[in-house]
């Protein structure tokens, strides 16, 4: 199974822009980049995912290197909201379903 | 729209009792999984289904017996808890194996 590298922790102060790296360097072909976030005593929530191309939504953006073993999830203006751990996973489109365990994700603590 | 529900949301289970978890989804996706999520740590992967009568293994099995009767309900069942299955368990579901996933809130085991 591939898997994701992510550091333990990150910092911010609010309002600035955000960068979240994850290296998955055994990525294959089909496998999909996904990034959830999970705030104390919730459960994951989907933030963003991509497979190719980078990707905007209304929380976040993606860009997905071109090689595709490494993405980058982008918080652009960091609010206190924001402070959760995130997670980067891979969901394989062929062959075992089984997927990537999520890890520990990178804890990110937004500064006032 | 409920969502991914799950019940109950706390249990506290003697060493050698047996007792299911159950997880519905309204959504009438195909991928549903279990999780299990221990203080300080990421979800690891128990079991998974692609699809009413298909399960497989995730990478901590052991221990738990899954069954996927209906598109909607995919029940986890601990058939004589011990202390180490003491946890909090999510169950998600997707619409494909490669979308967005959708959590529960969480089941919060605890084995005495």
């Amino acid at each position: 199974d591939a898997k994701t590298t992510q550091p333990n922790s990150m910092e911010s102060n609010e309002e600035e822009p955000v960068h979240l790296p994850c290296n998955h360097s055994t990525i294959s072909g089909t496998d999909y980049i996904h990034w959830y976030r999970q705030l104390p005593s919730q459960g994951p929530e989907y933030v963003i995912h991509g497979l190719t191309s980078n990707v905007n939504n209304r929380m976040a953006s993606l860009a997905i290197a071109e090689d595709r073993k490494s993405s980058t999830l982008i918080l652009h203006r960091a609010t206190l909201r924001d402070a959760a751990v995130y997670y980067c996973i891979l969901r394989a489109s062929s062959g075992s379903a089984r997927q990537l365990t999520f890890g520990s994700g990178t804890q990110l603590t937004v500064l006032p | 729209n409920a969502g991914v529900t799950q019940t109950p949301k706390f249990q506290v289970l003697k060493t050698g009792q047996s007792m299911t978890l159950q997880c519905a989804q309204d959504m009438n996706h195909e991928y549903m999984s279990w999780y299990r999520q221990d203080p300080g740590m990421g979800l690891r992967l128990i079991h998974y289904s692609v699809g009413a009568g298909i399960t497989d293994q995730g990478e901590v099995p052991n221990g738990y017996n899954v069954s996927r009767s209906t598109t909607e309900d995919f029940p986890l069942r601990l058939l004589s808890a011990a202390p180490s299955q003491t946890s909090v368990y999510f169950c998600a579901s997707s619409r494909t194996r490669t979308g967005e996933l959708f959590f529960g809130e969480g089941s919060r085991l605890t084995v005495l």
